[in-house]
């Protein structure tokens, strides 16, 4: 069975762009999430995205933003980037139901900022 | 709110030792209790999970028992590998938001 999956691998950016990441569910999940793990600062919850709805969002400014699209895959956004970004950003999936508490990770994708 | 702590590191050990990480937390409710790997370089890997009170949670030589009335769940290896070398976080998630939460994570270097 093929795990979560993220891309880019790595993604390079200036300050002020815009950065999208996907990721898609393991096969048969609805719920996706998005986490930041910036040095320093630990892993931090970012969004949970449930059935197309944003179902909880961390303490994060509006210009991290997201989407989950009709198959369960999502997309993280980030504007306007400021070099505190640059972190590595795991999303994870769960099933439904009472197993909707345990989240499996993808690989990341490593997002810079210059 | 909801929080976890765990033991600080590295956690220097020669193969075959006995391992111990540390882990405690604070949740208003009845959490559910987990233990991530991440080797260097990857995402995260669950490692083991407990639902409830009392339930032992083991995968790969680990083991963690909830313990509710230490506010505890421990990892523990009898035998540890050079390959275990990793980063380990304990998280909980109270059910509500439906978000982890994470320790800060130990870093175990083991040796040959």
């Amino acid at each position: 069975e093929a795990g979560v999956t993220q891309s880019p691998t790595h993604l390079i950016k200036t300050r002020g762009q815009q950065a999208t990441l996907r990721c898609s569910p393991i096969s048969g999940h609805t719920s996706v999430y998005w986490y930041q793990q910036a040095l320093g600062l630990g892993l931090q919850f970012l969004l949970w995205y449930d059935e197309g709805e944003e179902r909880n969002r961390g303490n994060f400014p509006p210009r991290f933003s997201g989407r989950q699209f009709p198959n369960y895959s999502s997309e993280l956004n980030v504007n306007a980037l400021e070099l505190e970004d640059s972190a590595l950003y795991l999303c994870a999936s769960s099933p439904q139901g009472q197993s909707k508490e345990t989240q499996y990770f993808g690989p990341g994708t490593r997002l810079l900022v210059l | 709110g909801d929080s976890v702590t765990q033991m600080e590191g590295p956690v220097t050990l020669s193969e075959e030792a006995f391992l111990t990480i540390n882990c405690t937390y604070t949740a208003t409710g009845y959490p559910s209790l987990f233990w991530y790997v991440q080797y260097p370089g990857e995402g995260l890997q669950l490692l083991l999970k407990a639902t409830k009170a009392d339930d032992k949670g083991s995968n790969k030589g680990f083991e963690a028992t909830y313990r509710k009335e230490t506010t505890s769940f421990h990892l523990e290896k009898g035998s540890v590998q050079v390959s275990d070398s990793a980063v380990y976080f304990c998280a909980l998630n109270g059910g509500a938001t439906n978000k982890l939460i994470f320790g800060t994570g130990t870093l175990l270097a083991v040796q040959p």
